[in-house]
């Protein structure tokens, strides 16, 4: 297994207040990913990082940011969170010239 | 933003069957994945697919790559209780460009009855 590693694990965060989700790999891959699964949707891509500082939306990137400061950490900030945030979020990550993305456990984050 | 559509959304079948299902996507993919996920847990890859009309094996999985590189199959023989968890079909676009992208399909959720 990738050593991805997700934290926190389990969050309960109110509305209105920013949440910061962390994902770190000791794999030394270049490409990381913050999914959100959700029942009906499957995983959708937030957002994408392809090198340190290097980052690009995906398809449901409003309300989030992130930011890649060193290969190992890829951080996903919900700038002011909302119910429909409510999720379970995953962090991948790729390396150059493979193929596969390896995932961590997720963070299930509620929003009330 | 672009989803796979897979299908089906969900399966109750009997254990000892054969389960069938499929992904496809309006665009074009140079490489189909195929993964399982178990609850609480994160996707495991269980099938990489890299040519179209590519055929390939992994125990009792077998998985195709469309001939149209718009669409993937993946097929399960013998099911077993163990099969039970949610499947998700996956393109890789961005390749030439270097940015390396997963797009992911709305999933499959197999129950088994023993």
């Amino acid at each position: 297994d990738a050593g991805i590693t997700q934290s926190p694990r389990h969050k309960v965060t109110e509305t209105g207040t920013p949440v910061t989700l962390r994902c770190h790999q000791t794999e030394n891959h270049r490409y990381m990913y913050w999914y959100r699964q959700d029942p009906g949707h499957g995983l959708r891509l937030i957002h994408y990082s392809y090198g340190v500082k290097d980052t690009d939306k995906g398809e449901v990137s409003d309300g989030y940011s992130v930011s890649r400061s060193k290969t190992e950490d890829f951080l996903l900030t919900l700038e002011s969170a909302t119910s429909s945030q409510t999720s379970v979020y995953f962090c991948a990550t790729s390396g150059q010239g493979i193929t596969e993305a390896f995932f961590g456990q997720g963070t299930r984050l509620t929003v009330v | 933003g672009q989803q796979l559509n897979q299908s089906p959304q969900s399966m109750f079948i009997q254990e000892g069957e054969d389960v069938s299902m499929n992904c496809t996507s309006s665009s074009i993919f140079n490489t189909w994945l195929w993964y399982k996920q178990d609850p609480g847990e994160g996707p495991v890859l269980l099938i990489a697919l890299y040519k179209a009309g590519e055929l390939t094996s992994n125990g009792r999985l077998t998985a195709q790559f469309g001939i149209t590189r718009k669409d993937s199959f993946l097929n399960i023989s013998a099911s077993i209780p163990s099969d039970v968890g949610i499947y998700f079909c996956a393109g890789q676009e961005g390749v030439t460009s270097g940015t390396y992208k997963y797009i992911f399909g709305t999933g499959t959720r197999l129950k088994v009855l023993a």
